[in-house]
């Protein structure tokens, strides 16, 4: 059974860096095709998608925050940590990592799609 | 503004078919697959289609997924009171490298 959580801060002030962890288990991140995805969800608005890292440690961020953001994977402790700098209010949402079973499919189209999520972690920003 | 356009809200009595429709690009929902989530309020989003019109297993085949061109829609037949949530779509995105989400539909069951 694929389950995975994520943890880090609740509150972080403005300019600050935020880091969260992304722990899973019931899958590898070795395994051909899987991938974890960050996705973001500010109160009341649409989802957001951050940051992928791949079972080859191949990393896509979201052009309109790529500046801010790393993404990394630790497959010994099965997690995927992301970090984003110089928090602003505007970044307070709800931090989900999801499970992606496959990104490409050989019949030539990209097929990525999130089939297991966390619970999800709000993160406010605020001083 | 979202680069897939799906209407803001959407209603239907019980038992009756609704439609949601998502309206994308060539880089997006013409070159590669569409997939649909449904989110409770206060809940994690739940895959309901991926791959244009798979079901995952254990998902209520009264959810069907269908794509012409560079649009998708969502079909719900048999409308349910637990059907009242939100509806996103998704796909990647060639020109962004990376999946891009719709702005989501609030499906209302009158």
């Amino acid at each position: 059974q694929i389950t995975l959580k994520e943890s880090g801060p609740t509150l972080v002030k403005p300019s600050q860096t935020l880091t969260l962890t992304c722990t899973f288990s019931g899958f590898s991140l070795y395994s051909g095709g899987v991938a974890v995805g960050w996705i973001r969800q500010p109160p009341g608005k649409a989802l957001e998608w951050l940051a992928l890292v791949s079972w080859d440690d191949d990393k896509r961020y979201s052009p309109s925050l790529k500046n801010r953001l790393t993404v990394t994977r630790d497959t010994s402790k099965n997690q995927v940590v992301l970090t984003m700098s110089d928090m602003d209010p505007v970044d307070t949402a709800t931090y989900y990592c999801a499970h992606a079973p496959t990104i490409f499919d050989p019949r030539g189209y990209y097929d990525l799609y999130f089939d297991f999520w966390g619970q999800g972690t709000l993160v406010t920003v605020s001083s | 503004q979202s680069v897939l356009t799906q209407p803001p809200s959407v209603s239907g009595a019980p038992r009756q078919r609704v439609t949601i429709s998502c309206s994308g690009s060539r880089p997006n929902v013409g070159n590669n697959a569409v997939n649909w989530y449904q989110q409770v309020p206060g809940k994690a989003p739940k895959l309901l289609i991926y791959d244009d019109d798979v079901q995952p297993s254990g998902v209520s085949d009264r959810f069907s997924g269908f794509k012409s061109g560079t649009s998708a829609s969502l079909a719900i037949s048999g409308l349910q009171s637990e059907d009242e949530a939100d509806y996103y779509c998704a796909a990647w995105d060639d020109s962004l490298s990376g999946p891009v989400f719709g702005g989501g539909t609030k499906l209302t069951v009158l």
